[in-house]
């Protein structure tokens, strides 16, 4: 079974650049959510859809990141302009549904350094 | 509020057992889960406890919940240098039951 999809792996970009990252979550699941990881820190939920539509993005810096599934099977996440303390590693994740018990996929992350 | 927290180093030697701890604050915690990440990978799920279980065995891991002391440990035995990872502690609580992670514990191990 393929796992979650993320591209780019790695991305350096300029501070107010923006950048676009990826995600193809497992067939068949129908949660995913994006995850912030900044290095030494434990995984931020910066947003969850359920199909395409959106259940959680409370912690989302709306003025500079978007994201969007539409279609209910792929996603992207925007930052625009991104910011220094935007360098970490932006994880998807995915799963079957919203019980405790349906385990939470991730993949292996798309890495960003702004300089 | 709801926090989970970890000790952020742990060093064993090959074959010993390893034990790391957890504790959180959200009495309404359903799941609690342990996750390992090795060095530029993902996120990878070892093992989950229900709350009102008090452990689970699952080969070389063991999981012991401490419910009234909000306590939660993970112990692998025999713990070999391919375990070398970091493991997150991860409860799922609150209305939303959106997955509360705690930092990470960085283990080592030495030949």
């Amino acid at each position: 079974e393929a796992g979650v999809a993320q591209s780019p792996r790695y991305k350096i970009i300029e501070k107010r650049q923006s950048v676009a990252f990826w995600c193809n979550p497992i067939s068949g699941h129908a949660t995913l959510y994006w995850y912030q990881q900044i290095l030494g820190q434990g995984p931020k939920l910066l947003i969850q859809f359920q199909n395409n539509g959106v259940v959680d993005d409370s912690q989302l810096p709306k003025d500079r990141f978007s994201a969007e599934r539409l279609k209910g099977v792929d996603s992207t996440l925007k930052i625009q302009p991104a910011k220094l303390e935007d360098s970490a590693v932006y994880l998807c994740a995915s799963t079957w549904g919203r019980g405790a018990l349906n385990t939470i996929y991730f993949g292996e992350g798309s890495w960003l350094t702004v300089v | 509020g709801e926090d989970v927290e970890q000790s952020l180093f742990l060093s064993v030697r090959e074959g010993d057992s390893s034990v790391i701890n957890c504790t959180y604050t959200d009495s309404s915690s359903t799941y609690l889960y342990w996750y390992k990440q090795e060095p530029g990978a993902g996120l990878q799920l070892l093992t989950y406890i229900f709350s009102n279980m008090d452990m689970k065995q699952d080969q070389r891991l063991t999981v012991l919940l401490n419910k009234k002391d909000k306590h939660l440990s993970l112990r692998i035995a025999d713990t070999q240098t391919g375990d070398s990872a970091i493991y997150f502690c991860a409860e799922k609580a609150g209305n939303n039951r959106k997955l509360i992670w705690g930092l990470g514990t960085s283990l080592a191990v030495n030949p």
